[in-house]
């Protein structure tokens, strides 16, 4: 499988909102309800923040979002703040027993 | 807490081969989806492997790593391991091990990652 398609980098002013797609096929995105997003800090480990296409875990600020339209996967962070800073990753199950990352996406607030 | 501790990593010339482990503290191994993620230096995280929990515990692996690669777990341990031979220069990367819940299919729980460099 190749990896879901999302933007280089987003960048929003703090308190604004931004929306970072995802985009796959039908046979990943559009066919499971199993998109998964991470947060991750340079030289960190990723962190989940959004699971099953749009659930929050819990602890997950509720400025954080994510929806779902065909293939195409999105998460929304609104009230942007200074900590939102770093690397986006979407995941989607990709049927057969794996799992497809997206390219990634970095966030930059102004 | 919850936490998972990989080790293991190193500098590997290129034909040689790898094993990683990750100790698991606070959750039994045999009970979630455990995982390997890596990523190359300056790259996106890729997907390598998963060994399901329960009786079957099949495994799986993506198409970059598979007929080279082997996920195990040891639950008198509490560790996952992963072997990959044939090493190639990119297979070099941060290698995470991750905890998935079977309900959910996310990665809730991550390793710090192990550096691997497969050079001359």
């Amino acid at each position: 499988h190749s990896a879901l398609t999302q933007p280089a980098s987003v960048s929003g002013s703090p308190g604004q909102s931004i929306t970072i797609s995802c985009t796959g096929t039908s046979s990943d995105v559009g066919n499971y309800n199993l998109v998964s997003w991470y947060q991750q800090d340079p030289g960190r480990a990723p962190k989940l923040v959004i699971y099953e296409d749009n659930k929050r875990p819990s602890g997950v600020s509720n400025r954080f979002s994510g929806s779902k339209s065909g293939n195409t996967a999105s998460l929304t962070i609104s009230g942007l703040q200074t900590e939102d800073d770093g690397d986006y990753y979407c995941c989607s199950y990709a049927g057969g027993n794996t799992y497809v990352f997206g390219s990634g996406t970095k966030v930059t607030v102004l | 807490e919850v936490q998972l501790v990989e080790t293991g990593g190193g500098l590997i010339q290129p034909g040689g081969s790898l094993r990683l482990s990750c100790a698991a503290s606070r959750f039994s191994v045999s009970t979630y989806y455990m995982n390997w993620v890596r990523q190359a230096p300056g790259k996106g995280l890729e997907w390598v492997s998963v060994t399901y929990s329960g009786e079957n515990s099949n495994s799986y692996y993506s198409d970059s790593v598979k007929g080279r690669c082997t996920i195990s777990r040891d639950t008198s341990t509490n560790t996952l391991s992963l072997r990959l031979t044939s090493l190639r220069p990119e297979d070099t990367a941060v290698y995470y091990c991750a905890r998935m819940s079977p309900l959910t299919d996310a990665l809730d729980v991550w390793g710090q990652g192990t550096l691997v460099t497969v050079s001359s």
